[in-house]
């Protein structure tokens, strides 16, 4: 068993959709929480870190930890065609052992 | 802003050559890091470094090695490319209490051996 589970997707939702982005994981040590979001042939940028259960908001974009269900999300709110892309999420253990999954392909269709 | 720049984008080369991958960050971070993505596989960590001079192998070190002689620079060197190792490859740095031990990435180094 993969420690960060991710499903693949793709994910393919009509603009203005709220997206919904799922992590789960088994190794109750990580702390630190992040997505990354990754365009086709480009490197992962950093979108949201959280560290605390709980929500996060940016703009349009919410992070979600629940640490007692082992199990992060990653919400988009009016989504936009320019969102389409791979969602990777990543944890960080007490160790600072960094973790990613394997990545969701997000379509968002015009 | 961050940055983390990998001096080549795109490149083609032989199968035996020896290639070097040139990674730059200027955020002064500690840690540096090595990656190669591929469909399926996800991100998988060759070799990562905690500072000056020092290296630990990741996951898939075979036939890869590394060098940080400056804090701001990490090298990776394929001794003797194969066409296996044709991937993408990514360079990452992090600093240790800051931002949460978040990890930036270089835009991806495109390699194929041919």
């Amino acid at each position: 068993q993969k420690e960060v589970e991710q499903d693949p997707g793709p994910l393919s939702v009509p603009e203005g959709a709220i997206v919904s982005l799922n992590c789960t994981y088994s190794n109750s040590a990580f702390q630190y929480f992040m997505w990354y979001r990754q365009y086709s042939r480009k490197g992962p940028e950093l979108l949201m870190y959280t560290y605390s259960s709980g929500n996060k908001e940016d703009g349009r974009f919410t992070a979600q930890v629940d640490k007692s269900s082992k199990y992060i999300s990653l919400f988009i709110r009016d989504s936009q065609p320019s969102d389409s892309a791979t969602y990777l999420c990543a944890m960080v253990d007490s160790s600072y052992k960094l973790i990613f999954g394997s990545g969701t392909r997000l379509l968002v269709r015009p | 802003d961050v940055k983390v720049t990998q001096s080549s984008r795109y490149l083609v080369k032989r199968t035996g050559e020896k290639v070097f991958l040139e990674c730059v960050q200027d955020m002064d971070h500690e840690n540096m890091f090595w990656y190669r993505q591929d469909p399926g596989l996800g991100l998988r960590l060759i070799y990562f470094s905690y500072d000056v001079k020092m290296k630990e192998k990741g996951d898939i070190p075979e036939g890869y090695s590394v060098s940080r002689e400056k804090k701001e620079r990490f090298s990776l060197i394929l001794e003797s490319a194969s066409t296996n190792q044709t991937s993408m490859y990514l360079c990452a740095s992090r600093s240790f209490g800051t931002s949460g031990n978040t990890i930036y990435f270089g835009e991806g180094s495109w390699l194929t051996v041919v």
